[in-house]
């Protein structure tokens, strides 16, 4: 079964600072996405990238990077200089391929509570 | 990005009641619908896949009588909490896919369910 590891519950930085959230993945599948979403206190989910188990080139988003390594079953996040806007959950998550009309369940794991203090 | 509507936003019900919240893909057509439940400061929990113009396939646990869903077209999936109870009170949140297998998943804002 598929299961997605945040080992860290809360991160609390000051502006400016860089920080790296990580994820830990476990799936028997080789074919596989890997998905990072923000959830601001209004609740909503703000997609922020997918990445599938074929490609582990990393990639940078403006402030945003992201480092997949298979070898170690991990898609870490990171946020450089960081802002009070970037305050929020985050979640990572892992999704199969699924049999149900090409549908595909996201795995979701604990989720940070990033702070970014002024 | 696609925009999925979901609705209310908000909710408060007396315990016993009957509640209806909406998802609705309003610029792209979901042929999958998923619902999920969180609790506070707690990750998301899959309930539901809801495939237009079929029965919802529940997770294990999820109480498919007590959690109605209804994707009855391309654009609209209810989820029905019936005869609700305190401890159903939660954050549900619905997602919307556009068939293809590597397509992601767009998100509803969120319904937040109060039973008092």
């Amino acid at each position: 079964a598929q299961k997605v590891t945040q080992a860290q519950t809360e991160i609390s930085v000051v502006e400016k600072e860089d920080v790296t959230l990580d994820c830990v993945y476990e799936t028997r599948d080789t074919t596989y996405y890997l998905f990072w979403y923000k959830q601001p206190p209004s609740g909503e989910l703000v997609f922020l990238i997918r990445r599938n188990s074929f490609d582990e080139q990393n990639e940078i988003s403006g402030r945003y990077s992201w480092n997949f390594q298979k070898s170690t079953s991990s898609f870490n996040f990171t946020i450089t200089a960081s802002q009070v806007v970037d305050s929020a959950v985050y979640f990572c998550a892992l999704s199969e391929r699924e049999v149900i009309q090409g549908a595909q369940k996201l795995v979701f794991g604990q989720g940070t509570r990033l702070t970014i203090n002024p | 990005g696609a925009v999925v509507s979901q609705h209310p936003s908000r909710v408060i019900c007396k315990s016993g009641t009957s509640v209806k919240i909406e998802c609705r893909s309003l610029d792209f057509q979901a042929t999958t619908m998923f619902w999920y439940r969180q609790f506070p400061k707690q990750s998301l929990m899959l309930m539901a896949t809801s495939n237009e113009g079929s029965k919802a396939t529940y997770e294990q646990g999820v109480e498919k009588d007590k959690f109605l869903i209804n994707h009855a077209s391309l654009t609209l999936s209810t989820l029905t909490v019936t005869s609700a109870h305190p401890e159903d009170s939660s954050f549900y949140i619905c997602s919307a896919k556009q068939g293809a297998m590597n397509t992601e998943a767009f998100f509803g804002q969120g319904t937040r369910l109060t039973v008092v």
